[in-house]
């Protein structure tokens, strides 16, 4: 079966601190891989998908950038972060008409 | 407009009663539809999924698809105080196979 993992699960970062989310997804080969970010109170914001390795589409210009170093590997960085980046953070993955999230990353910006 | 919009609620139901929560979407030739559940501090689990017009049952969940009013709701049937959760409606888009849109979700209290 299918599996998506994403750490680390929480973390708290400084303003201005770089930032590295990661997720992996086990169990299918090729799936199309999502960025989300939930703000407190508020719906699923796209923030970047990728239909296979080196493909990335954005939907959010912001100083967010993701790379898809691997087939099943999706990575979410920031060179320098902002208060407002503070969120939710879901990795998902798609292998047709159906999206299934991983666990979730909590950031702080402090 | 928003792609696909819930109200927000709160809802609150007793225990044993029916929830209904509904969406709604804007884009006409979108073809697949679902309902995840999210509990606070988690993420979002699929629960249903339909594609055709009609009804869907699965245990107490029921979906409901009517395309041509561009509407879908959920029921939940008996609800349990372990259904208070936050519920998301989601749409594959039409154009391109790789996009799902998210409503806001309805917060749903099932009160014992």
């Amino acid at each position: 079966s299918q599996t998506i993992h994403q750490w680390p699960a929480t973390l708290v970062q400084p303003v201005g601190s770089p930032l590295s989310l990661e997720c992996t997804v086990e169990g299918t080969s090729n799936p199309n891989l999502y960025w989300y970010r939930q703000a407190a109170g508020r719906g699923l914001q796209l923030l970047f998908y990728s239909v296979g390795i080196g493909q990335i589409s954005s939907e959010v210009p912001q100083n967010l950038s993701a790379s898809r170093p691997q087939d099943r590997q999706f990575i979410l960085s920031s060179k320098k972060l902002l208060l407002s980046d503070s969120g939710f953070y879901l990795c998902a993955w798609s292998s047709g008409n159906t999206i299934y999230f991983g666990e979730g990353s909590w950031l702080t910006v402090v | 407009q928003k792609e696909v919009e819930q109200n927000s609620g709160p809802l609150s139901v007793p225990e044993g009663a029916i929830a209904s929560l509904n969406c709604t979407y804007s884009d006409r030739g979108s073809q697949s539809f679902f309902w995840y559940r999210q509990y606070s501090g988690k993420s979002p689990e699929l629960i249903m999924s339909i594609y055709s017009n009609g009804d869907k049952e699965d245990g107490r969940f029921t979906a409901q698809l009517n395309k041509a009013s561009q509407y879908v709701s959920l029921l939940i049937r008996d609800s349990q105080p372990s259904d208070s959760a936050t519920y998301l409606c989601a749409v594959n888009g039409a154009n391109t196979g790789n996009q799902f849109y998210f409503g806001t979700g309805t917060s749903l209290t099932v009160i014992p």
